[in-house]
């Protein structure tokens, strides 16, 4: 069993539609979880990391964590096309565990 | 304030070479990591480094091999390249605080093996 599985998608969009992004985790010691964002061709970019269950918000994003059913999730709100990218949950032990990346495309 | 950088940013070789990529950590920070993203994956951990020894490594045969140096910078080195090698290689450095092992990535260095 993979340490973190992500909805594969790609999802595309239009413009100011909300974004859902989900990964699930099997090990429940995980104890903080982070979305990255990685644009075509470049490294990933930290998003957001968050260590409890519940919500957490950051302007349009907000990461989500359910810790009984090891469930995590990124909202983007007002989706713009300067959100289009590929999204990756990833889970921190030693190493970065990574899900597979959720294509996004924004339509203008 | 400079972030991770990795040099070169494309590398082509040919199935047998070996390879150095390089990577400079964000200022501050004293941990490189290395993984490997093939097209349309997730990173995968290749090893880490620190204090110049190699602290944790991931399923990756021993023709991968790094290096620290006590600048905090590292090397990564393949040896013996198949075709299954032709990826991005990501670095990303870190700082441990109370236990948050937060990474930062640089922009990766995409090897194409013919």
């Amino acid at each position: 069993q993979k340490e973190v599985e992500q909805d594969p998608g790609p999802l595309s969009v239009p413009e100011g539609a909300i974004v859902s992004l989900n990964c699930t985790y099997s090990n429940s010691a995980f104890q903080y979880f982070m979305w990255y964002r990685q644009y075509s061709r470049k490294g990933p970019e930290l998003l957001m990391y968050t260590y409890s269950s519940g919500n957490k918000e950051d302007g349009r994003f907000t990461a989500q964590v359910d810790k009984s059913s090891k469930y995590i999730s990124l909202f983007i709100r007002d989706s713009q096309p300067s959100d289009s990218a590929t999204y990756l949950c990833a889970i921190p032990d030693y190493k970065l565990s990574f899900g597979a990346g959720t294509t996004v495309t924004v339509r203008a | 304030d400079a972030g991770v950088t990795q040099s070169p940013t494309h590398l082509i070789k040919t199935r047998g070479q070996q390879v150095t990529l390089r990577c400079s950590p964000k200022s501050g920070h004293d941990t490189v990591s290395w993984y490997q993203q093939a097209l349309g994956q997730g990173p995968q951990f290749i090893f880490q480094y620190y204090e110049e020894e190699e602290r944790q490594r991931g399923n990756f045969p021993d023709r991968f091999s790094g290096h620290q140096f006590p600048n905090y910078s590292s090397e990564l080195n393949v040896n013996a390249l198949w075709l299954g090698d032709s990826a991005l290689y990501l670095c990303a450095s870190s700082f441990s605080d109370r236990g948050r092992d937060i990474q930062y990535f640089g922009a990766g260095t995409r090897l194409s093996v013919l």
